[in-house]
Order: C-alpha cells, then sequence, then structure tokens
C-alpha cells in the first residue's frame, strides 16, 4: 500500500493568521495530487488537483503548491476565517484510477 | 443536478444480513468509487470502476460486492455484514482521474 502522509494531524490558528499543511507522498508513477475540504456533518468538497511538477493553484485565500520530484504539496490559508475550520484531505492518484486518502489535517480556526 | 445520491442516509443491520448501498450519479461520470470512513482512518477505498462493466479492487475490499451495468449507478453490496462494517461509506464520481471527485451525502451503517 502507498502512503500518502498529512502533518499536522490538527491545528488550532488565531483568527486572522495564516497557516500552511504538508502532504507527503511516494514520488514515483505520479499522476496526480487532489486537495479537499471535508466540514464536519458534510462531504468532502474538491479544492484543487494539480498534475504537473511546479504546479500552483489558487481559490480566493487558499492556495496550493505540488513538488513531485521530491514528493510533496503545500496547502495554504491566509488570513484564516471560522468558516476556514474544517479537515483538509490530500489524495493521490498513484499512475492508475485509484485515489488513496490521507488521514487529513483538521484545522480549528479560534475567533 | 443532483450530482451523486445516496440511499439510504442511515441503516442498523444485524450481523449475517446482506444490504445494498446504493449510489447514483447525473453528470454522466466515468469513474465512480466507494469509500469507507471510520476514526482515525481516514477515507479507505473499498471497490472502484472506470466505466460501465469495469470494477476492481480498492484497499479493504473483503466483504463487499459492487458492479456498474450503467454509467449511472454503482450499488455496494454487503454480503454477511459483521461489526468491522460498522462505519460511514461515501460514494463518489469523476469525469476522469486528473478532476475532482464529486462526493455523496454518506450512508452511516451500523451492523450490530
Amino acid at each position: 500500500i502507498l502512503n500518502v502522509e498529512q502533518s499536522p494531524q490538527s491545528l488550532h490558528v488565531q483568527e486572522g493568521d495564516s497557516t500552511n499543511f504538508t502532504c507527503s507522498f511516494p514520488s514515483s508513477n505520479f499522476y496526480a495530487l487532489h486537495w479537499y475540504r471535508w466540514e464536519t456533518a458534510k462531504s468532502p468538497e474538491a479544492l484543487f488537483v494539480m498534475t504537473l511538477n511546479g504546479d500552483e493553484k489558487k481559490k480566493g485565500r487558499i492556495s496550493a503548491t505540488l513538488n513531485t520530484k521530491e514528493g510533496y504539496s503545500y496547502l495554504y490559508i491566509k488570513g484564516s476565517q471560522p468558516e476556514d475550520s474544517a479537515t483538509y484531505l490530500c489524495a493521490f492518484n498513484f499512475g492508475n484510477e485509484k485515489l488513496t486518502f490521507g488521514t487529513g489535517t483538521r484545522l480549528t480556526i479560534i475567533p | 443536478n443532483a450530482g451523486v445520491t445516496q440511499t439510504p442516509k442511515f441503516q442498523v443491520l444485524k450481523t449475517g444480513q446482506s444490504m445494498t448501498l446504493q449510489c447514483a450519479q447525473d453528470m454522466n461520470h466515468e469513474y465512480m468509487s466507494w469509500y469507507r470512513q471510520d476514526p482515525g482512518m481516514g477515507l479507505r477505498l473499498i471497490h472502484y470502476s472506470v466505466g460501465a462493466g469495469i470494477t476492481d479492487q480498492g484497499e479493504v475490499p473483503n466483504g463487499y460486492n459492487v458492479s456498474r451495468s450503467t454509467t449511472e449507478d454503482f450499488p455496494l453490496r454487503l454480503l454477511s455484514a459483521a461489526p468491522s462494517q460498522t462505519s460511514v461509506y461515501f460514494c463518489a464520481s469523476s469525469s476522469q482521474a486528473a478532476r475532482g471527485y464529486t462526493f455523496g451525502s454518506g450512508t452511516r451503517l451500523t451492523v450490530v
């Protein structure tokens, strides 16, 4: 089983502060890296899918980068707001159709 | 568009019973997957399909069967329910492997 690792497992951030977390994956056989946002009592929602080394994606205050050679992706949140509280999942396509998820980073924004 | 529809939302089964979790999507997506979510384990892939008539096993397939007779539907069958299958089950679909998946609202299953 090829593992996707996320760190930290949980994070508390003061409202207004910026934060980032990491997704690590095996660099061989890379196909695509996904980020999802998962709010409590809801379903995961796709944020970004990245396929190329050096890719950077942005949606509002949230952005992500990808380094396929060293096997990591960062998710950044600028100026955290209470509505950013959620679990952020990354997932990896290992050169085929299977999408393997990490265990997520649980983010709590403190008002 | 309804997106991905899962039924039922909640189910309680007795050990040894069988049942089918339904999943339907109306987006003409070729890729469909079933995941289970357990505390501390994240989402684990049970079975997946890349098109009608094509299915394959994921990380935790034992005790589950799937079929994909149409593009729209991807039911998950529990053959003989066990307490270890108590979990929240999510169905997801995508138009291709490098596109984001759309998830259903989940089915919370308890096996007693």
